[in-house]
């Protein structure tokens, strides 16, 4: 079975590029989560979506970043313009509410020079 | 506000000996409690969870305890094996089945020869 898909994997940009990342949940799946990881903060929640709608976007760090669900199988997150401090792991979960367990794709590792 | 955190960022043991993995919590309204094992370049993988009507569960080589008077969880790795080496994360969640998981800092663990 496919787990989570997320693109790039890998992505080097300037500071000021926009940044748009993907993810692909599992099938199925009604609720979808993008994590960023680093070394200083560790995984920080920055927004989930159930059933395709933003439930919370609490943790998105201010308005450089936005996320949209336009289905059930198609999330983006998106940073514009994007700043050094924004190079991190960005990771992409999936679930069915009320099961417990996330599922998490392998990331996308930002580098914004 | 609210966290939770691990107490040893390293831990070094030798192959097949038993470790034990520890995290404390402080959100008295979390419910479900969940271990991540990360591994280089990779997404956090489920290892074991435990919900809160529970103090104990066992998997393959791994059980999770939950102490809910002193807010402390654990993970015992029975013993283990080259591959056991990894990022260990407790998560917590509160509030039900939609709401993302709050991850620990994590603990690394090393294995010996």
């Amino acid at each position: 079975d496919a787990g989570v898909i997320q693109s790039p994997r890998h992505e080097v940009t300037e500071m000021g590029q926009e940044v748009t990342l993907r993810c692909k949940p599992i099938s199925g799946h009604n609720s979808l989560f993008w994590y960023r990881q680093t070394m200083m903060r560790g995984l920080e929640l920055l927004i989930y979506f159930n059933n395709n709608v933003p439930i919370d976007d609490s943790g998105m760090p201010e308005d450089r970043f936005s996320a949209k669900m336009p289905n059930a199988s198609f999330s983006t997150l998106k940073i514009q313009p994007s700043e050094p401090r924004d190079s991190a792991v960005y990771f992409c979960a999936s679930t069915m509410t009320g099961t417990g367990e996330l599922f998490f794709g392998e990331g996308s590792r930002l580098t914004v020079l | 506000g609210e966290s939770v955190g691990l107490h040893l960022p390293t831990l070094s043991v030798q192959e097949g000996d038993n470790s034990i993995i520890n995290c404390a919590y402080s959100n008295s309204a979390s419910d479900y409690f969940i271990w991540y094992k990360q591994e280089s370049g990779k997404g956090p993988q489920f290892i074991i969870d435990i919900r809160s009507n529970m103090d104990k569960r066992q998997g393959q080589r791994v059980t999770v305890l939950l102490n809910k008077t002193v807010k402390h969880l654990s993970l015992q790795i029975a013993a283990t094996q080259p591959g056991d080496s990894a990022v260990y994360f407790c998560a917590e969640r509160s509030g039900g089945g939609a709401d993302g998981l709050t991850f620990g800092k994590g603990t690394h663990l090393i294995i010996q020869p």
